[in-house]
């Protein structure tokens, strides 16, 4: 069964704090987003790399950064975490190749203060 | 750039009723789409994706997408809503590249009234 995990299901920080979120997919997926999730926006893309310590910026990579230095692993940084940047962040992956499915986390409800 | 419009955020129909959730697409290269559901505090789950291979597609749970170039849409419906069906909707586009970005809309919330 496929499988991505996100280490968090619910954080709480303080404002000014550096955040990790982490995520792990077992399917050897050259493919990971990271999404966030707010009411009415739908999914924002933030950040996605097709590739180990390749990476691209989505529709709102401002104050935050990525790291993948595995496969399986990618991290989203909140380099200082501000109360805006409350939300419901989801990792996802896909394999390579055109309209490929992309399997989703269960999500990190972040919640800044 | 690639973009989708989901023109409702909100739809209601009644159990037993045909259900229309509208998405328009814009994309420089054919697209691939698909429609994903989330259902209350749970994860994401494909519904269908069209890959060009035909235009009208059939999903899950009795669910269907019709791929209109001329219109650049690609809306979602299904012939009898039932209860179960609440949920929301989201319509996405990937390019035609396989390191392409996966775009969202901002989702249509479905509800069905008994």
């Amino acid at each position: 069964d496929v499988k991505v995990t996100q280490s968090s299901r619910y954080l709480v920080k303080r404002t000014g704090e550096k955040v990790f979120l982490e995520c792990v997919q077992d399917m050897d997926h050259e493919n990971m987003f990271w999404y966030r999730q707010d009411p009415g926006l739908g999914l924002r893309l933030i950040y996605f790399s097709y590739d180990v310590k390749m990476k691209e910026k989505g529709d709102i990579p401002e104050g935050y950064s990525v790291s993948r230095e595995k496969k399986e692993r990618f991290s989203l940084i909140l380099e200082s975490a501000s109360t805006n940047q409350t939300s419901m962040y989801l990792c996802a992956s896909s394999p390579q190749g055109v309209a490929t499915e992309a399997f989703f986390g269960q999500g990190t409800r972040l919640t800044v203060v | 750039a690639q973009s989708v419009t989901q023109l409702d955020s909100h739809v209601s129909v009644s159990e037993g009723t045909p259900v229309l959730l509208r998405c328009n697409y814009s994309s420089s290269y054919s697209p691939s789409l698909f429609w994903y559901v989330q259902h209350p505090n749970k994860g994401l789950q494909l519904l269908l994706k069209y890959t060009s291979a035909a235009t009208l597609v059939k999903g899950i749970n009795g669910f269907e997408a019709e791929f209109k170039k001329s219109e650049t849409s690609f809306h979602l419906t299904k012939p009898s809503a039932h209860m179960s069906d609440a949920a929301e909707y989201f319509c996405v586009v990937s390019g035609y590249s396989s390191a392409s970005k996966i775009i969202f809309g901002s989702g249509t919330r479905l509800s069905i009234r008994p």
